[in-house]
């Protein structure tokens, strides 16, 4: 999983929480992203940031809040407007966008 | 619309024989591609990727991925496939500033 930690594996949460997903990666990359994986749908991109301070929504960003005040770091927060938020979560990293990304081992976050 | 399409949910094949797992895609310009491979419950691993130049790349593990630019493909390959080969394969293809995967491909390798 190359140099990108994610933490916790796994998360559990009562409904109307937030919850805050850690994404550290010591690879000096510019680029990091947050994925979310369903079963039968692949990855679908939450938000992706190519600079400290900047970030964009992808194509599921609603329910979701990203910051980027250190270029290690990543975190994403799962908000109580996710309306489905029980899912595997991936972060992932490059030197630039359209060059290959190193993912994280993922958290599988269920909410109950 | 610009996508990548993974066109069988699983593919399965017994040990030692070739394996194929199919991509195709649909950009405008010239596409960079990727295959990615995934073990359960873990991240993704980068096995190759097409930018330009040789049709047939080799990446790790054995395997190797042919870009045909008519057929709009670009589909992964193993000349002898392994038991441990069994696994999630994504595909992927560059869109401006970020890449959007295929659904992904179960490839089942049997004894």
């Amino acid at each position: 999983d190359g140099g990108i930690t994610q933490s916790p594996k796994y998360l559990f949460r009562k409904e109307g929480q937030n919850v805050t997903l850690s994404c550290e990666q010591n690879l000096n990359h510019d680029a990091m992203y947050w994925y979310r994986q369903d079963p039968g749908q692949g990855l679908r991109l939450i938000y992706y940031s190519q600079i400290v301070n900047d970030f964009q929504k992808g194509d599921i960003a609603e329910g979701y809040s990203v910051s980027r005040e250190k270029k290690e770091s990543f975190p994403l927060t799962v908000t109580s407007a996710q309306k489905n938020p029980t899912a595997f979560y991936l972060c992932a990293s490059s030197i630039w966008p359209e060059d290959e990304q190193y993912f994280g081992p993922g958290t599988r976050l269920t909410v109950t | 619309a610009q996508s990548v399409a993974q066109p069988e949910d699983q593919v399965n094949v017994a040990e030692g024989n070739p394996l194929t797992v199919k991509c195709t895609y649909s950009v405008s310009g010239n596409p960079y591609l990727f295959w990615y491979v995934q073990y359960p419950n873990r991240g993704l691993q980068f096995l190759l990727k097409y930018i330009t130049g040789d049709n047939l790349v080799k990446g790790s593990y054995g395997f190797e991925a042919e870009f045909n630019k008519s057929q709009t493909s670009f589909h992964l390959k193993k000349p002898s496939a392994l038991v441990s080969d069994s696994a999630l394969y994504f595909c992927a293809v560059v869109i401006p500033d970020k890449l959007i995967f295929g659904t992904g491909t179960r490839l089942q390798v049997f004894p």
